[in-house]
């Protein structure tokens, strides 16, 4: 089975600022790990993703994640956050040996105030 | 080029009509995946097809979804009787394989059953 929390369901912060939005998982094997973000009224868009090596990936739009395999974390970061980040944000883990089936986490709604 | 496109974008039926949900993935890509998404949730996994084939059906609720993929590309998802419970936004992905790559999503299909 595999899991995915993402125990806040709304984050603030200030422009500028940096910013944090938490993802942990649960996988059976070793775990693909990707973020997503949605944007009012349109598809869910790809940030980046974790496969293997580098635990520090980066991503689009200045985002980069921290894979942790002891913490079972892979949190959603960027230095200096802009109000256009605001957003859906959703982390979403698939386990390695089983090709296809990704599973969610509920979604964290990101607010950037100017 | 053009991204996953879904038909309709919104659908209304009456409980224990049948509905069609069209899903027309990226040319080229193999792998498509079918979603279901209720407010405030984030996307949960019904199907995954590897070309014609539904490699994973887990997903499926029960025996009122069926979805096919005929040709290996435009996939269909079937439901019978619906039910007022069926009523979220189901999405469609695809990829260019079904290993450890990101899923380009459609905007989905809004169904409302009254």
């Amino acid at each position: 089975a595999q899991s995915v929390a993402q125990p806040e369901d709304q984050v603030n912060v200030a422009e500028g600022n940096p910013l944090t939005v938490k993802c942990t998982y649960s996988v059976s094997g070793n775990p693909y790990l990707f973020w997503y973000v949605q944007y009012p009224n349109r598809g869910l868009q790809f940030l980046l993703k974790y496969i293997t090596g580098d635990n520090l990936v980066k991503g689009s739009y200045g985002f980069e994640a921290e894979f942790n395999k002891s913490q079972t974390s892979f949190h959603l970061k960027k230095p200096s956050a802009l109000v256009s980040d605001s957003a859906l944000y959703f982390c979403a883990v698939r386990d390695m040996g089983r090709a296809g089936k990704s599973t969610f986490g509920d979604g964290t709604t990101l607010t950037v105030k100017p | 080029g053009a991204g996953v496109s879904q038909t309709p974008s919104n659908k209304v039926t009456e409980k224990g009509k049948y509905v069609e949900l069209r899903c027309d993935p990226i040319s080229g890509h193999t792998a498509l995946y079918w979603y279901r998404q209720s407010l405030g949730q984030g996307p949960e996994f019904l199907i995954y097809f590897q070309g014609t084939g539904a490699a994973d059906d887990s997903g499926l609720p029960n025996d009122r979804f069926f979805a096919v993929r005929p040709e290996g590309s435009v996939s269909t998802l079937k439901i019978q009787r619906t039910e007022r419970g069926d009523s979220a936004v189901y999405l469609c992905a695809s990829s260019l394989t079904g290993e450890g790559v990101e899923q380009f999503f459609g905007p989905g299909t809004r169904l409302t059953v009254l």
